[in-house]
């Protein structure tokens, strides 16, 4: 199974302060996504990647960037955290088999942000 | 767009009982696949199903789903539930020409008592 971290695990930013959240795949899937979780609202996306140096918004990205410089890694950056944006950020990876639209998706063990 | 809807946030079960979680859907596009995530408590989301062919029965891990297109349904199904079975559970849909995105429902809690 793929495998996929995020560092850090927990994190408490204060308002208006800048948050990185990052990710690792290391098992070369070019596809590679950032969500947030709340109750109520399940799984949104946020970004994605296709690959090393292509970023995409997904359905809520307002507030937020992302970075893929390698094939391994995809940051989420918040430039102004907000109180809005306490949530659990999870990232995932697919290895696009079953063709484009059954692309499964392996998720990172997810980041706690605490924005106060 | 595209919705994925599970009209259910908690499902409270006796062990040894049989479940169904219910997911219907909506999109304009006929070539599309569905899934079903499993998330445990403090645990990532992972796959539990797939499947994209209408009318076929897909099982594993003791549950199983079958994709009705008639009915925009892709409900997951298992006959009798354990005490392990308790977790936070997403259906899925992917449908997007040209895209890989998922998108999920809002989850719904199973919980076994019991």
């Amino acid at each position: 199974e793929a495998a996929v971290t995020q560092s850090p695990r927990n994190k408490v930013a204060v308002t208006g302060g800048k948050v990185t959240l990052s990710c690792n795949q290391t098992n070369n899937h070019n596809n590679m996504y950032w969500y947030r979780q709340d109750t109520g609202h399940g799984l949104r996306l946020i970004h994605y990647s296709y690959g090393a140096g292509s970023t995409e918004k997904g359905d809520i990205p307002d507030g937020y960037k992302a970075s893929r410089p390698s094939q391994e890694n995809f940051s989420l950056i918040l430039e102004l955290a907000t109180p809005s944006q306490t949530s659990v950020y999870f990232c995932a990876s697919g290895d696009g088999t079953g063709g484009a639209r059954q692309d499964t998706q392996y998720f990172g063990p997810g980041t706690r942000l605490l924005v106060l | 767009g595209d919705s994925v809807t599970q009209t259910e946030g908690l499902v409270t079960v006796t062990e040894g009982l049989p479940v169904m979680l219910n997911c219907t859907y909506q999109t304009a596009y006929s070539d599309v696949a569905f899934f079903w995530y499993v998330q445990y408590l403090n645990e990532a989301p992972k796959l539990l199903l797939r499947s994209s062919t209408d009318n076929k029965r897909t099982e594993h891990q003791g549950f199983h789903a079958t994709l009705h297109k008639s009915s925009s349904s892709f409900h997951l199904q298992k006959s009798s539930v354990q005490l392990s079975d308790s977790a936070l559970y997403y259906c899925a849909l992917s449908a997007s020409s040209g895209s890989w995105q998922l998108i999920f429902g809002s989850g719904t809690q199973l919980t076994v008592m019991p």
